[in-house]
This record gives C-alpha cells, sequence and structure tokens, in this order.
C-alpha cells in the first residue's frame, strides 16, 4: 500500500501557483519524498525530491515539514500543460529500491 | 533529466502472439530497471525489477513465464509478453536509475492492444 495519502483532486487558475499536498505521517528517517507527474497517455515524469530540507529546482519547489510528516509541492506559476497527475510516494535511495504509486492527485489548470 | 526511451510506442497484435517491447537508458548506465503496468484509470503496478547480468525479481502475481525479462546491459532491457492475450492489453512503463539507486527515470510507455 502506498505510504502517502494526497487529495484525490485540485485545480487552480493559469499563472497562479499551485500547492499539492500530501501526507506521510509514517515516514522513516531514511525515507525521502518524491514528486512524479503523469500526463495523460505519457510516462511520469520526475519533479523533484528531499529528505528534510526545502528543495527548489526550475520545476517546482517542495516544502517538508520539519517533522516530516506532511510536504507541499509548489509549482509557483501553473500552466495548462501542468494539467497532470502528481504523485507523491515516499523512498528508501538504494539499489532496487521501489517506487510504489498510489493514486496521486489530478491537478487541473484552468484558463 | 536523463531519457530513457521505449519502443515501439504502440503495438497491435494478435492474441496468443508474443511482443517484444524495448527500454533503453540513453545518456547514462542504467543498473536497475523496472517495468510497469498500468490499466485505465488506475494507477502504476511495479512488475518487476532487473540488475544488468542477473535475473529478474518479480512482484507477487506477476507470472515470470509470460513476461519475461531481459536486462543483459547496461543501457537495454526487454520486456516479452509471451503468449499475449486480450487482458493483457495494458500500459507498459519501463524506468531505470543509474548506480547508488538514484532518481528513477521512466520512459514514455508503450501501449499494447491484444486483439
Amino acid at each position: 500500500d502506498a505510504k502517502t495519502t494526497q487529495p484525490p483532486s485540485m485545480d487552480c487558475a493559469e499563472g497562479r501557483a499551485a500547492n499539492l499536498p500530501c501526507n506521510h505521517s509514517t515516514i522513516s528517517g531514511n525515507e525521502y519524498v518524491y514528486w512524479y507527474r503523469q500526463i495523460h497517455s505519457q510516462g511520469p515524469q520526475y519533479i523533484i525530491h528531499g529528505l528534510k530540507n526545502n528543495e527548489t529546482n526550475e520545476m517546482a519547489s517542495l516544502i517538508i515539514t520539519e517533522d516530516r510528516k506532511s510536504s507541499t509541492l509548489i509549482l509557483p506559476h501553473a500552466t495548462l500543460r501542468d494539467t497532470a497527475v502528481y504523485y507523491c510516494i515516499v523512498r528508501v535511495t538504494g539499489a532496487n529500491s521501489k517506487l510504489t504509486f498510489g493514486k496521486g492527485i489530478t491537478l487541473s489548470v484552468r484558463p | 533529466g536523463a531519457v530513457v526511451s521505449q519502443h515501439p510506442s504502440r503495438v497491435i497484435c494478435k492474441s496468443g502472439t508474443s511482443v517484444k517491447i524495448e527500454c533503453r537508458s540513453l545518456d547514462f548506465q542504467a543498473t536497475t530497471m523496472f517495468w510497469y503496468r498500468q490499466f485505465p484509470k488506475q494507477s502504476l503496478m511495479l512488475m518487476a525489477t532487473s540488475n544488468e547480468g542477473s535475473k529478474a525479481t518479480y512482484e507477487q502475481g506477476v507470472e515470470k513465464d509470460k513476461f519475461l525479462i531481459n536486462h543483459a546491459s547496461l543501457t537495454l532491457s526487454t520486456l516479452t509478453v509471451t503468449s499475449a492475450h486480450p487482458e493483457d492489453s495494458s500500459f507498459y512503463i519501463c524506468s531505470a536509475t543509474g548506480l547508488a539507486g538514484g532518481v528513477e527515470f521512466f520512459g514514455p510507455g508503450t501501449r499494447l492492444t491484444v486483439l
């Protein structure tokens, strides 16, 4: 079973920030938080990951709470092309370590 | 990010035939490759994990004799669906990680339709 919980869906206006929440209250100390997204009929795309510090890259920012029990993925200026299913996954780093996909959250960006 | 390709992107075959899907890591050496299956409106389900030069490890409920996986090099893994049936119709996706099991990068997927 997936170790994260996400709301089933959310929407936001184009150009605004999209804040996608994720709960992972049973996360272990050596588990990272990974975010992927899947646009319809495509393979998942890696977005960002982090252990405990906040992370930022060209796609998004990842804010992890101090207790690491939840996190938020922030898309600073959502575009229509950001409409996708976003998956929050916890995973240890190491050979053969697996990703377990839950249902994710469907983000709809409206014009 | 690293690039993973799959071929073919789409295949239609008759029931009882075998289909081979290739997964390549284009710009890195993939010590581990994964194969997933995704049915409509469902999430990705891991089928198997393969390491270069070793036998694949299959998830519970996945028939290893039906889904043959070969990971002969650090840049290529193949999945062969043997004696395909209509219930094998699905979206098959591979992924790859480099040394130390870092970020897992995914291929674009292969849509298999068995008639």
